[in-house]
Formats: C-alpha cells, sequence, structure tokens
C-alpha cells in the first residue's frame, strides 16, 4: 500500500532553517510527483512546491522562493524540504503529498505530518 | 485571505444533502478542470475525494461529487452521516505552475 512516513516534530529558533523528510513506499517513486503543503494552526492549507523525483526538477510558490529547497534521493524513495529564514509565521504542520505526473494536479495521498515550531 | 472563496460553515441533518461552493477567477476554477476536494478530520491529513472536478477516488462513497460553471466549483454530499462532519477543502490548478486552496468549510451534522 501506498505509504509516505515523515521526519518527527521540529522546534527551531527564528533565523534558523528546518529540514523535513518524507519517505515514500508501496509504489514506484519516480512515477509520480511530490507536493509540499503546510497547514499553519487553525488554518486553511497552504500549497509550498513540487519536486518530480524522477528528474530533480522543482517548482515553488512565489512567496517562499529563495528561502525553501526541495531535494530527493532516487535510492531511498525519500523526498527532503529545507526551509530557511523561519520566522513564527512559518510554525504550521508540513504534509508531504503525492500527485500524479500526468495532466491533473490533485494529492493522492499524505503524508502523517511534520509539526514545525518557530519559537525564541 | 485564501485564494478561492468558500463559506465558513454548512449544516445539515442525517440523510439530507448538502453543497459547498468555491469560487475563484479565470485563471484557476475557471481555467481548468483540476478541482479538487478534500476532507479533513481535527489533526488528521486531509483526504482527497474529489479530483478533476468530478472524478472520485477509489473507495470514496459515491455520496460524494462534484460539478463546476464558471469560476464556482461545488461539492456535493448526499445522504449525511456523521462520519461526514469535518473541514472540506476546495483546490484548484492556477496558471504559471502554482496550487491554490479555499479557505475551508467546516461541515456539522445536526
Amino acid at each position: 500500500q501506498v505509504q509516505l512516513v515523515q521526519s518527527g516534530a521540529e522546534v527551531k529558533k527564528p533565523g534558523a532553517s528546518v529540514k523535513v523528510s518524507c519517505e515514500a513506499s508501496g509504489y514506484t517513486f519516480i512515477n509520480y510527483y511530490i507536493h509540499w503543503l503546510r497547514q499553519a494552526p487553525g488554518e486553511g492549507l497552504e500549497w509550498m512546491g513540487v519536486i518530480n523525483p524522477s528528474v530533480g526538477r522543482t517548482t515553488s510558490t512565489q512567496q517562499l522562493q529563495g528561502r525553501i529547497t526541495l531535494t530527493r534521493d532516487t535510492s531511498t524513495s525519500a523526498v527532503y524540504m529545507e526551509l530557511s529564514s523561519l520566522t513564527s509565521d512559518d510554525t504550521a504542520v508540513y504534509y508531504c503529498a503525492r500527485g500524479p505526473i500526468s495532466s491533473s494536479w490533485h494529492f493522492d495521498f499524505w503524508g502523517q505530518g511534520t509539526l514545525v515550531t518557530v519559537s525564541s | 485571505q485564501s485564494a478561492l472563496t468558500q463559506p465558513a460553515s454548512v449544516s445539515g441533518s442525517p440523510g439530507q444533502s448538502i453543497t459547498i461552493s468555491c469560487t475563484g477567477t479565470s485563471s484557476d476554477v475557471g481555467g481548468y478542470n483540476y478541482v479538487s476536494w478534500y476532507q479533513q478530520h481535527p489533526g488528521k491529513a486531509p483526504k482527497l475525494i474529489i479530483y478533476d472536478v468530478t472524478r472520485r477516488p477509489s473507495g470514496v462513497s459515491n455520496r460524494f461529487s462534484g460539478s463546476k460553471s464558471g469560476n464556482t466549483a461545488s461539492l456535493t454530499i448526499s445522504g449525511l452521516q456523521a462520519g461526514d462532519e469535518a473541514e472540506y477543502y476546495c483546490s484548484s490548478y492556477r496558471s504559471s505552475i502554482s496550487v491554490v486552496f479555499g479557505g475551508g468549510t467546516k461541515l456539522t451534522v445536526l
């Protein structure tokens, strides 16, 4: 069965960086995009960016460009999201989610979420 | 302020039908058939219930259906059940490779 397993909760100080991992299993890793989304406490969902695991190409939302780095390791079927220059506004649950590479944009399987807390 | 507009809350009694609207622009909802809907229970990850406007993933009840007219998409849930009480989010592809979401609609089953 398809599974996306994320790394554990993190507490970071303002100005620091955080790196969250997402390990995929149960399907052919390179055949699907991996997206990153986040949800601030009590708020809605925000799409952050996407990586094509086959070629490593990434796209991210304009608001995060310059702060977000998406990478992948095809040998371990893992994707990583690093966010730098953290502020309290980055406190959120971060999700990885699988999406089709073909002509559709949706997220059919989600990780369990990783809480990132930014606090001094 | 979210890119797509959803009502903050809707409610219905068991067995009834409800519809949640999701209004965007010609750059997202109106321009592409890439509207999807997610159900989220408290403390859980979202679950895909509708994609490509009208398609249901395997395993999702046929009580959930989607549609679109112009810049507004809709999710209809028929035969409401207690387990349907959750937050519902719409999402759409937006031009220049981006995805936008609605602010979420809290469904209360009375």
